[in-house]
């Protein structure tokens, strides 16, 4: 039974490019969450998304960043007109979400470098 | 405002036990403890729901004290594979917050033989 899987595991963009973050739930699980990490930090909630809708994006700054989960299709996070500050690890976490419970686990991140 | 994590540093020897709090000061509907080694994912542990549960697997369990909002996780006979980074995610009690995780900033433990 395959983990969370995200692609690609690093990313290497120059300031003003677009960068696109893919994220593959478990198997069984529609409610998918990105995080973000910057060095030495702890993890901070960005978006929460089901298939096909945006359930809670209040940690997603508003500008230059958008989320989707299709109905086919991994979830993707863009990032566009990139800048030195959005160089940070970027965890996606799935849930089976039951009625009661939410665990989540977490993919193996894409670490984004901006030059 | 995120919860907060005690200690911020533990280093053992082999063997030792340790107990790493977290504590918040809003409601909480249930915390999540993960373990992070350096470079790579959050582990999840383990869940905890309502007040009062305890839960535990080999020898890394966790209390969860609704009273005072506040979750322990215990480590026991440390192994040198539980040297990492300790985070406790809170899901908040009603409205928006429900779903998403909001993480404490860490507590680093180091295990030496």
């Amino acid at each position: 039974n395959a983990g969370v899987m995200q692609n690609p595991r690093h990313l290497v963009r120059r300031r003003g490019q677009e960068a696109r973050l893919r994220c593959s739930p478990m198997k069984g699980h529609s409610h998918v969450y990105w995080y973000r990490q910057l060095p030495e930090e702890g993890l901070k909630f960005m978006v929460y998304l089901q298939k096909e809708n945006i359930i809670d994006e209040s940690g997603m700054p508003k500008e230059r960043f958008s989320a989707e989960f299709p109905k086919e299709g991994p979830s993707i996070l863009r990032i566009q007109q990139v800048v030195r500050g959005d160089s940070a690890a970027y965890f996606c976490a799935s849930s089976p979400r039951t009625a009661t419970y939410n665990e989540q686990f977490f993919g193996p991140g894409t670490r984004l470098t901006v030059l | 405002q995120q919860p907060v994590q005690s200690p911020q540093a533990v280093i053992l020897r082999e063997g030792e036990d340790a107990v790493i709090n977290c504590s918040s000061s809003k409601a909480l509907y249930s915390v999540h403890w993960y373990r992070q080694k350096h470079g790579e994912a959050p582990v999840f542990l383990m869940i905890l729901l309502k007040g009062g549960e305890q839960k535990g697997h080999d020898k890394i369990s966790a209390s969860f004290n609704e009273k005072k909002q506040q979750s322990s996780l215990y480590l026991t006979a440390s192994q040198l594979s539980y040297s990492g980074t300790y985070f406790c995610g809170t899901e908040y009690a009603g409205g928006t917050s429900y779903g998403k995780l909001t993480f404490g900033q860490g507590t680093i433990l180091t295990v030496h033989p």
